[in-house]
């Protein structure tokens, strides 16, 4: 069976810092990774994916994550923040069959 | 495009009201999810549609009636519902057989 475990449940960061946000997951087939981010009041919007090739995957507003297979991680990782990153972010991997599990997510906090 | 609609934004309802909750692809997506999100928690699946067909209920309660009429749309029927249903109710979309699904905006739902 498939797990997703994002270690931290609360990142607080300056703008203009680099951040990672932790993900690690467990699934005994191939693995399909995802990063979404939810921003307050609104729904999921896809960050990035992970479904084959390059371990590096690039994002949308600046996020990349490195899908690392022998420590089951997919770390979403940022140069540096803006104010505007303030969200929820949740990792996922796909369980088949059309479903994603989800982790707990992280709260991003940007300040100023 | 990979946009997903949901309407209406917000729904308040009595626990004797009969409601539905409309979700809207253009993408030629022949998969969609009906996910129910509490605050500060990632999403639950309820069900899943494929070509049209319900392919998976994640135990859901009968209250909550899902109907797929054409591959484009999905509505989430709703009827005598408890205060613990509110929620954020999200839709989302993918190819069948792949495993990337794009949400819409979601539907805030108050059941008084």
């Amino acid at each position: 069976a498939q797990s997703v475990t994002q270690l931290d449940s609360q990142v607080p960061v300056f703008e203009e810092a680099p951040v990672e946000l932790r993900c690690n997951y467990s699934s005994s087939v191939s693995v399909y990774l995802f990063w979404y981010v939810q921003y307050p009041n609104q729904g999921l919007q896809l960050l990035l994916k992970y479904l084959s090739g390059s371990t590096l995957v690039k994002g949308i507003n600046g996020f990349e994550a490195e899908f690392n297979k022998s420590q089951t991680s997919f770390h979403l990782r940022k140069p540096s923040v803006h104010i505007s990153d303030t969200a929820e972010y949740f990792c996922a991997v796909s369980g088949g069959g059309g479903k994603l599990i989800f982790g707990q997510g992280t709260e991003l906090s940007v300040k100023p | 495009d990979t946009e997903v609609t949901q309407t209406p934004k917000h729904l308040v309802m009595g626990m004797t009201n009969k409601k539905s909750l409309k979700c809207e692809q253009h993408m030629g997506h022949r998969a969609m999810y009906w996910y129910k999100q509490k605050a500060k928690k990632p999403p639950e699946l309820m069900f899943v549609y494929s070509y049209e067909k319900l392919s998976i209920n994640e135990s859901v309660p009968s209250r909550f009636s899902p109907e797929c009429p054409n591959s484009s749309l999905l509505n989430l029927h709703l009827h005598a519902l408890q205060p613990e249903d509110s929620a954020l109710y999200l839709c989302a979309s993918s190819h069948e057989g792949q495993e990337t699904q794009y949400f819409g905006p979601g539907t805030r739902l108050l059941v008084l």
